[in-house]
């Protein structure tokens, strides 16, 4: 299976704030990469999928690079709403796997 | 508008087998590949296994193979997804989703249910 490692687990972060989460996969999955944002109780919510395109209807502070196994999500001036647990995602193979979350906190 | 809505929650005793359904609203059963996806009390997200349009097939987890089943009623638009042989450690949080809209090889989740809560207890 493909091992999908986000960093940093977690961020204390503050309104306005530029944010870089990063993932990492184990073995090449070439452009094969998705965003999702989860809020408590919640289910996921697509951001960004095939690495870099962005969602209809997600705001364009979002954005997303990266190929082969290096990848990152940016949001570029963090708002209220964007305090969330952030999950990349492979889907080069199967098992689909997701990367351990990465969850955005209030300074 | 589409939508998918799981049936609710569950509470089953370890050994027992729970099953998930997750109903299509808005489009049709066929033209939809449903994935399903747990989260456990706390933790991150686990693709447990889909419908694979290259492969023409349901691809499981290796993790959940000889435990799970994935099937679809297309008659009434509605996905199921069984568990059997229960533990704790199934306790969680089961997602159905799909793609609406197909893009080559690329597969991602755009809709989800709303979820449905499996607790495994004695």
């Amino acid at each position: 299976d493909i091992q999908m490692t986000q960093s940093p687990s977690s961020l204390s972060t503050s309104v306005g704030d530029r944010v870089t989460i990063t993932c990492r996969a184990s073995q090449s999955i070439s452009g094969y990469l998705n965003w999702y944002q989860q809020k408590p109780g919640k289910a996921p919510k697509l951001l960004i999928y095939a690495a870099s395109t962005l969602q209809s209807g997600v705001p364009s502070r979002f954005s997303g690079s990266g190929y082969g196994t290096y990848f990152t999500l940016t949001i570029s001036s963090l708002r209220p709403e964007d305090f969330a647990t952030y999950y990349c995602q492979q889907n080069y193979n199967t098992p689909h796997t997701f990367g351990q979350g990465t969850k955005l906190e209030i300074k | 508008q589409v939508h998918l809505v799981q049936s609710g929650a569950e509470v089953k005793k370890p050994g027992a087998s729970v099953k998930v359904s997750c109903k299509v609203s808005g489009h049709t059963l066929t033209k939809l590949s449903i994935h399903w996806v747990r989260q456990a009390p706390g933790k991150g997200l686990e693709w447990l296994g889909g419908f694979d349009p290259e492969e023409g097939e349901i691809i499981y987890a290796q993790k959940f193979q000889g435990r799970i089943t994935m099937t679809e009623d297309t008659s009434t638009d509605t996905a199921y997804m069984e568990l059997s042989s229960l533990r704790s450690e199934d306790t969680a949080v089961y997602y159905c989703a799909t793609q609406t809209v197909p893009y080559g090889d690329y597969r991602w989740l755009d809709l989800w249910g709303q979820g449905t809560l499996v607790t495994v207890s004695s």
